[in-house]
């Protein structure tokens, strides 16, 4: 069965700090990778996605993430965070007729 | 236009209650989802309805019961209500089953049992 993990359960930054957010899977076939943002009281919002070809994919709100298959790691990143940015981030993986794994979020806190 | 909706936004109830908690989808998507977030904004999903069918049943007690009664709509019944059921509860839509599709969540319904 498919797992997602991610490193951080609490980030806190300075606002123009750079960030970046870990995100490890467990299966080893072909897979597609997500990364939501669920700010506080609202629902889940895609931010960006992976299916095929280039590994970096840039999303909304100047975020993006890099597919590293060999590390099975889909990382997000952001060069400069924003107050805005201040919520829940989920990892998800699905595979073709799997459901979606959701990790268990990484909450960000950027400090004004 | 709201693509996945839901209602009602909060319910509050006491335990031993049967409540229902209704979505619906205008997204003309094939699939359903409802996911449980608790405390911890930990996700998991509860069931996933592919064309008015179930496909997966996660391990939910049957006190949870979804219905569909047409492909944009999948709404969750709740029997015998408990402590432990507070959570948000979401729904979700996708184009399909198969992978290369992603979901698309409705705006939560967040249950506190007392």
């Amino acid at each position: 069965a498919q797992s997602v993990s991610q490193h951080n359960h609490h980030v806190i930054l300075s606002e123009a700090a750079s960030l970046e957010l870990g995100c490890n899977y467990s299966y080893g076939g072909t897979v597609n990778l997500f990364w939501y943002v669920q700010y506080p009281g609202q629902h889940l919002q895609l931010l960006l996605k992976y299916f095929s070809g280039d590994p970096l994919v840039k999303g909304i709100k100047g975020f993006e993430a890099e597919f590293i298959k060999s590390k099975f790691s889909f990382n997000l990143r952001k060069p400069s965070v924003q107050w805005s940015d201040t919520a829940e981030y989920f990892c998800a993986v699905n595979s073709y007729g799997q459901n979606f794994v959701f990790g268990p979020g990484t909450r960000l806190s950027v400090l004004p | 236009d709201t693509a996945v909706s839901q209602t009602p936004k909060y319910l509050v109830t006491q335990m031993g209650n049967d409540k229902s908690i209704k979505c619906e989808q205008n997204l003309g998507h094939d699939t359903m989802y409802w996911y449980k977030q608790d405390s911890k904004k930990f996700l998991k999903i509860m069931f996933s309805y592919n064309n008015k069918e179930l496909i997966i049943n996660e391990t939910v007690p049957n006190r949870f019961s979804p219905k569909s009664p047409d492909k944009a709509h999948l709404n969750l019944h709740i029997n015998s209500l408990e402590l432990g059921d507070s959570a948000v509860y979401f729904c979700a839509s996708s184009p399909g089953t198969s992978g290369h599709l992603e979901e698309f969540f409705g705006p939560g319904t967040r249950l506190t049992v007392l």
